[in-house]
Formats: C-alpha cells, sequence, structure tokens
C-alpha cells in the first residue's frame, strides 16, 4: 500500500539531547512538510523541501532541522537548541496540485 | 497573504443532529479548497476537496461547496455520529504553490 510510515510513535528526549524523527514515503511525491501540533492549536510548518537536496524554513524552523537526501525520505532532527520540543509532529506529502497526504504522527514529550 | 477563517469550537451535538462548521478564506488566485478530519492520535485524513467555483465536494455523507461571491466552504452533515466526533481543517492552496494554508481546526463532539 502507498503511504507514509513516521517512526517512532512516541519519543522520549532527555535534556541537552537531539532527536531525529522519521518521515517515509512511497508515494512518489515530490514535496515533503513537517508540522507541530500543540494541543488544541492548528498546524504550524516547521519545514518543507519541494526536490531532492533543496528544503525551505517554514514559520518556526528554529532548533530544527532536516536533510533530504533521498526522494522518500524526510527526517526532522529536533536539537538540544529547541526549549519547548513537547509536541506532536506530523509529516506530509504531496504531488503537484494535488491535496496533502499525512503520516500518523509522531508525539514527542520531554523526560 | 492567504488565510482561513474557520468556527471556534468545541462545537457539541447529540447524535443524527445536523452539522455546520463554517470556514471562510481570503485568498490570491484561484484556490483549491479542502477539508481534513483528525481522529485522537492520528494524522490528518482529506474527508473532501474542491477545486473551483460551485463545486461541491462529498465524502461520507459530509458535503462542502465551494463559494466564490462568499469565500467560503462550508462543511455540512445531514445526520452526525458519535463516530464522527474528530477535529475538522479547512484547508486551500493556492494555484501553484507547494505551501497550503489551514485553519485552525474546530472540534466536533458527538452525544449518543
Amino acid at each position: 500500500d502507498g503511504g507514509i510510515t513516521q517512526s517512532p510513535k512516541y519519543l522520549f528526549r532527555k535534556e541537552g539531547q537531539n532527536v531525529t524523527l522519521s518521515c517515509e514515503q512511497n508515494l512518489n511525491h515530490d514535496a515533503m512538510y513537517w508540522y507541530r501540533q500543540d494541543p488544541g492549536q492548528g498546524l504550524r510548518l516547521i519545514y518543507y523541501s519541494q526536490i531532492v537536496n533543496d528544503f525551505q524554513k517554514g514559520d518556526i524552523a528554529e532548533g530544527y532541522s532536516v536533510s533530504r537526501e533521498k526522494k522518500e525520505s524526510f527526517p526532522l532532527t529536533v536539537t538540544s537548541a529547541q526549549k519547548n520540543p513537547t509536541a506532536f509532529y506530523l509529516c506530509a506529502t504531496t504531488g503537484f496540485n494535488q491535496p496533502q497526504h499525512f503520516g500518523d504522527g509522531t508525539r514527542l514529550s520531554i523526560l | 497573504g492567504n488565510s482561513v477563517t474557520q468556527m471556534e469550537g468545541p462545537v457539541t451535538l447529540s447524535e443524527e443532529a445536523f452539522l455546520t462548521i463554517n470556514c471562510t478564506y481570503t485568498a490570491t488566485g484561484y484556490p483549491s479548497l479542502f477539508w481534513y478530519v483528525q481522529y485522537p492520535g492520528e494524522g490528518l485524513q482529506l474527508l473532501l476537496k474542491a477545486t473551483k467555483a460551485d463545486d461541491k465536494g462529498s465524502n461520507k455523507g459530509f458535503e462542502a461547496t465551494y463559494r466564490k461571491e462568499t469565500t467560503s466552504f462550508h462543511l455540512e452533515k445531514g445526520s452526525v455520529q458519535v463516530s464522527d466526533s474528530a477535529v475538522y481543517f479547512c484547508a486551500l492552496r493556492s494555484g501553484g504553490s507547494y505551501i497550503p494554508t489551514f485553519g485552525r481546526g474546530t472540534s466536533l463532539i458527538v452525544h449518543p
């Protein structure tokens, strides 16, 4: 089945630690996105990538980093510089003029 | 710039009641419009879409009509079920843009 796989489903971060959230897709979509969702809040765009080896900052990129070495993969690293990382993180993909497809999310908490 | 405004929630209804969730937008060009649904602990799923004025999107008993004159895309369902309890997001995407604009979401709670 075509889809988006986010892993892990739950992740815990210690003080001063970087953690990486995985997003893999087999939809052959060019564009990939990372969103942050806080309780009762909408979606905020962290980073997006329209093509391999290129990505752009979204509205809240500080404290996060990404890479896009393969079309299928768009991992997000939450660095120790992100002081309030507890949130639900959603990965999405899209083809040209198509609606977005979303993964099932990763819930990140602080230990 | 583009923006999407949804009615504040939560919307609380009894089973079999009629549902309306209002959505209005501002956009440059001729956007495509979408409704997504998010069940607890899950990602967003596309519920329905409309790509031009007067189009009606429909799915699972939900409907929304693209009204260019009122810049609206209100979501409706004639008879809600407990299983419809979720958060609903209205979104738009302007032609040629890879970045959609989302509303803040409206929580729907349906009681038996």
